[in-house]
């Protein structure tokens, strides 16, 4: 049972704008930086978000993140087959004092 | 190009131990903490263990807390993990990861991650 709650499926279709949830509690998202993880199958996790919104060198706008409260966001807009991947939200927990993942989103494009 | 390289992955009983290697190539982390995380077959990310930059301050999940050691070695750019008294629930791909700011160590910002280290814990 991961501390952060993602739901474990997602689905769109090229073009289209898929957006997936993570959610958490007042002793981690509230008052923490989130960080999105894009993981392919057999391979390591990249960073796609940071510090909430920030993208890194490299990252599409196309992918863009948002928090509010306890819960936090990923879009992807204009869909691509490549995109196809796992999504892992992570923030830090005050009350567990260490960095917590959540479970995993894998997205499938139709 | 930046980049980790684990080693040191294997097959080992359970009550085994192994140490896993993390060698930077075209960065220099002496400046960052360094995380390891690992992801049990077919299951989701797990952060294990932080080393800080000068190598003096450590944490560790609960599950492994008294049975893994990180440690680091700034002149050979290589952090590393002791794993031992290995159970079954640690079979798991264990990859080492850069945090992204200098000094931090209680961020989950990983800007650069290994390929990852597999260790398999059998009889």
């Amino acid at each position: 049972q991961s501390v952060l709650t993602q739901p474990p499926s997602a689905s769109g279709t090229p073009g289209q704008q898929v957006t997936m949830s993570c959610s958490g509690s007042n002793s981690n998202i509230r008052n923490n930086y989130v960080y999105w993880y894009q993981q392919f199958p057999g391979t390591a996790p990249k960073l796609l978000i940071y510090k909430n919104n920030q993208r890194p060198s490299g990252v599409p706008d196309r992918f863009s993140g948002s928090k509010s409260d306890t819960s936090a966001s990923l879009a992807i807009s204009g869909l691509r087959s490549e995109d196809e991947a796992d999504y892992y939200c992570a923030t830090w927990d005050d009350s567990l004092r260490g960095p917590v993942f959540g479970g995993g989103t894998k997205l499938t494009v139709l | 190009e930046e980049q980790l390289v684990e080693s040191g992955g294997g097959l080992v009983q359970p009550g085994g131990s192994l140490r896993l290697t993390c060698v930077a190539s075209g960065l220099s982390f002496s400046r960052y903490a360094v995380s390891w995380v690992r992801q049990a077959p077919g299951k989701g990310l797990e952060w294990v263990a932080v080393i800080s930059d000068s190598g003096t301050y450590t944490d560790y999940a609960d599950s492994v807390k008294g049975r893994f050691t990180i440690t680091r070695d700034k002149a050979k750019n290589t952090v590393y993990l002791q794993v031992g008294s290995l159970r079954a629930e640690d079979t798991a791909t264990y990859y080492c990861a850069k945090h992204g700011l200098p000094v931090t160590t209680d961020t989950v910002w990983l800007d650069t991650w290994g390929q990852g280290a597999q260790v398999t814990v059998s009889s």
